[in-house]
């Protein structure tokens, strides 16, 4: 039952570099989403697909971007990493578009320094 | 815009009962839910209203909301320490995607 999983957990990153954050279900899930969480904040959504090939901005996208060759894969590149883009990322997916059934990966926190 | 306002910090005695707040802006959301996340975990959905109810009970968790006033609470009975977490409300706004707007969370503290 491996569900959401999201690699790495833990990454520092200079100024100006690059990564990518990876994401994987084994659910089957059309719907996945990439959130960040900033200190004493709620999530905001950074991207979010319905289905592979399908990718849509959210609410914060800017420094970010994503594609989704797969059902199960659903990456999130960092372009030229800056300071505010430290965070924790979440990534989630559901199988209905309701958030009833959305499930959340443990995350990856990020310090770009 | 789409808002969703929460409380920082709730400190309630074990044993005793905790209410949890929030108001939100989008009257069109169809589902409102409640998320907790322990230290350094992901988020994990506790429960959640049809926007078309007033009250959901889950066991010790009852959720009210009040559509006129745009007011969620969630309220936990008999508080145990395994609670004390932090506890996010979301809703759906008038999306179909599952794209969720969260308030910035309410800790709840838990005193033995």
């Amino acid at each position: 039952n491996a569900g959401v999983t999201q690699t790495p957990k833990f990454r520092i990153l200079k100024i100006g570099q690059s990564m990518t954050l990876q994401c994987t279900q084994d659910m089957n899930h059309n719907y996945m989403y990439w959130y960040r969480q900033d200190p004493g904040m709620g999530l905001k959504l950074i991207y979010y697909s319905v289905g592979a090939g399908i990718t849509d901005k959210g609410e914060v996208p800017n420094g970010y971007n994503v594609s989704r060759s797969t059902t199960e894969d659903f990456p999130l590149r960092l372009e030229l990493a800056a300071p505010s883009q430290t965070s924790v990322y979440f990534c989630a997916s559901s199988s209905d578009w309701t958030g009833a059934y959305q499930y959340f990966g443990a995350g990856t926190r990020l310090s770009v320094l | 815009g789409e808002d969703v306002e929460q409380s920082l910090f709730l400190s309630v005695r074990e044993g005793d009962s905790s209410v949890i707040n929030c108001t939100y802006t989008d009257s069109s959301s169809t589902y409102l839910y409640w998320y907790k996340q322990e230290p350094g975990a992901g988020l994990q959905l506790l429960t959640y209203i049809f926007s078309n109810m007033d009250m959901k009970q889950d066991q010790r968790l009852t959720v009210l909301l009040n559509k006129k006033d745009k007011h969620l609470s969630l309220r936990i009975a008999d508080t145990q320490t395994g609670d004390s977490a932090i506890y996010f409300c979301a809703e759906d706004g008038s999306s179909n995607t599952g794209k969720l707007i969260f308030g910035q969370g309410t800790t709840l503290q838990v005193k033995p």
